[in-house]
């Protein structure tokens, strides 16, 4: 069974600084994905940012950029710049062979003003 | 693209009733999946078809729980009889496979009193 791990119920923010969120994961596959998902109170699932396991480059979306960690299983989301509009939970989600997509536990972002 | 569609949006039942819950997933995304979020359990996968045919229905909780893909463009989720325990969001999303994570609807939220 895939395991998702986010340690972080909860972050605060001052608008425009910086927030990152961990994630550790667990898997003995060497080919799969990552993923993270936004939750705003609408309760819309959102996909934020995706990583491939076999390149060794973070991904970046705009404000959202990862830490990818292969040999430590760790997948980090930075939030630059921070927004009112980040307020959110954020999901770590991890999608192995089986087209299954796990999810960690989320930590809930709150941006103050 | 409208994107994955579910309704109702909200459903308030009583305890002992069917309750029918329905998804339109993205033209050409050859997968489904249906989750189920709760506070304590968080997302958890109930049930995914590819290419209509059921391929994992490990998450279903118990024999009220039944889904059904009758063509590429509809799934159904089904809970007969209901339960105040089955209240929670019920999100369906559909998928092209591979890497490309999911597209998530708008989920239902499903009350039973």
């Amino acid at each position: 069974a895939q395991t998702v791990t986010q340690s972080q119920p909860e972050m605060s923010v001052q608008e425009a600084e910086t927030v990152t969120l961990s994630c550790t994961y667990d898997t003995s596959e060497n080919n799969y994905y990552l993923f993270w998902y936004k939750q705003p109170p609408s309760r819309q699932m959102i996909l934020v940012i995706r990583q491939e396991a076999y390149k060794q480059q973070n991904a970046t979306e705009n404000r959202f950029s990862v830490n990818f960690q292969k040999a430590a299983k760790s997948f980090s989301l930075k939030i630059s710049d921070s927004q009112l509009g980040d307020t959110a939970m954020y999901f770590c989600a991890s999608l192995l062979n089986d087209y299954k997509l796990s999810f960690g536990a989320g930590t809930t972002v709150t941006v103050r003003a | 693209d409208a994107g994955v569609i579910q309704s109702p949006r909200h459903e308030v039942t009583e305890m002992g009733q069917e309750v029918t819950l329905r998804c339109k997933p993205i033209s050409g995304h050859d997968y489904l999946f249906w989750y189920r979020q709760t506070m304590m359990r968080g997302l958890e996968l109930l049930i995914y078809f590819n290419n209509n045919v059921p391929i994992d229905d490990s998450g279903m909780p118990e024999d009220r729980f039944s889904a059904k893909m009758p063509n590429a463009s509809f799934s159904t989720l089904k809970i007969q009889p209901s339960e105040p325990r089955d209240s929670a969001v019920y999100f369906c999303a559909s998928s092209m496979g591979g890497g490309h994570g999911y597209t998530f609807g708008s989920g239902t939220r499903l009350t039973v009193v």
